[in-house]
């Protein structure tokens, strides 16, 4: 059975700091990696990772797949308030269609 | 905004009733899947629907089932609700290309509390 983790489970900073969330992952037939950013109901899209596209980057959000730990991270720089929100990683694998298996999710908030 | 819409928003059922949530997906997809959201939880994949027939379920019994019409619109239903069926219900919308989907886009959800 496919199983992603996120840590940690939940981080207050200050605006201006940055943040790593982790997030691992075991799944057989490994087709992508997807970062959610969910702030009251719907999970808004981010980033999706595949094996041939590694690392993806958009204003202050990065994301890095690490194939061989069979893991990723999601970096925030320079926090703002409104990046406080609840951060879900999801894994795709061939063969499963279109199904998503996440993990828990990180619970970020960012204090003034 | 993905152009995903659910409705209701919310509703407040008792246990042994049934209930139908409705997904209107983005424009121009043609591939609806619904995810079950408990409270501090990430969402669960319920089934997945393509050309009106279900394509990929998840770990959920069959009083969980479903419906996609013509127009690429959803519905999901649930019978005999039981106390551990309130969630968040998502639906998601993609495009499938030969069965080969695009990223999915997500609704607000449809809370629902069974009392």
């Amino acid at each position: 059975e496919d199983k992603v983790v996120q840590s940690p489970l939940s981080l207050v900073v200050h605006e201006g700091d940055t943040v790593t969330l982790n997030c691992s992952y075991e799944v057989t037939n490994f087709r992508s990696l997807l970062w959610y950013k969910q702030e009251k109901k719907a999970p808004t899209f981010l980033f999706m990772l595949t094996s041939s596209g590694i690392e993806k980057k958009s204003g202050r959000l990065s994301s890095i797949l690490d194939k061989k730990e069979l893991s990723s991270i999601l970096n925030i720089t320079a926090t703002q308030t409104g990046d406080s929100a609840i951060y879900l990683c999801a894994v795709r694998a061939y063969n499963a269609g279109n199904m998503l298996t996440f993990g828990g999710g990180t619970r970020l908030m960012v204090k003034p | 905004e993905t152009g995903v819409t659910q409705s209701p928003t919310h509703l407040i059922k008792t246990r042994g009733q049934q209930v139908t949530l409705r997904c209107s997906s983005q424009s121009g997809h043609n591939t609806v899947s619904w995810y079950q959201q408990a409270l501090g939880q990430g969402p669960q994949f319920i089934f997945q629907y393509y050309r009106e027939e279900e394509n990929g379920r998840g770990n959920f019994p069959p009083r969980f089932s479903g419906l996609q019409f013509p127009n690429y619109s959803s519905e999901l239903n649930v019978n005999a609700l039981e106390l551990d069926d309130s969630a968040l219900y998502l639906c998601a919308s993609s495009l499938a290309v030969a069965r080969s989907t695009d990223t999915q886009y997500f609704g607000p959800g449809t809370r629902l509390t069974v009392l």
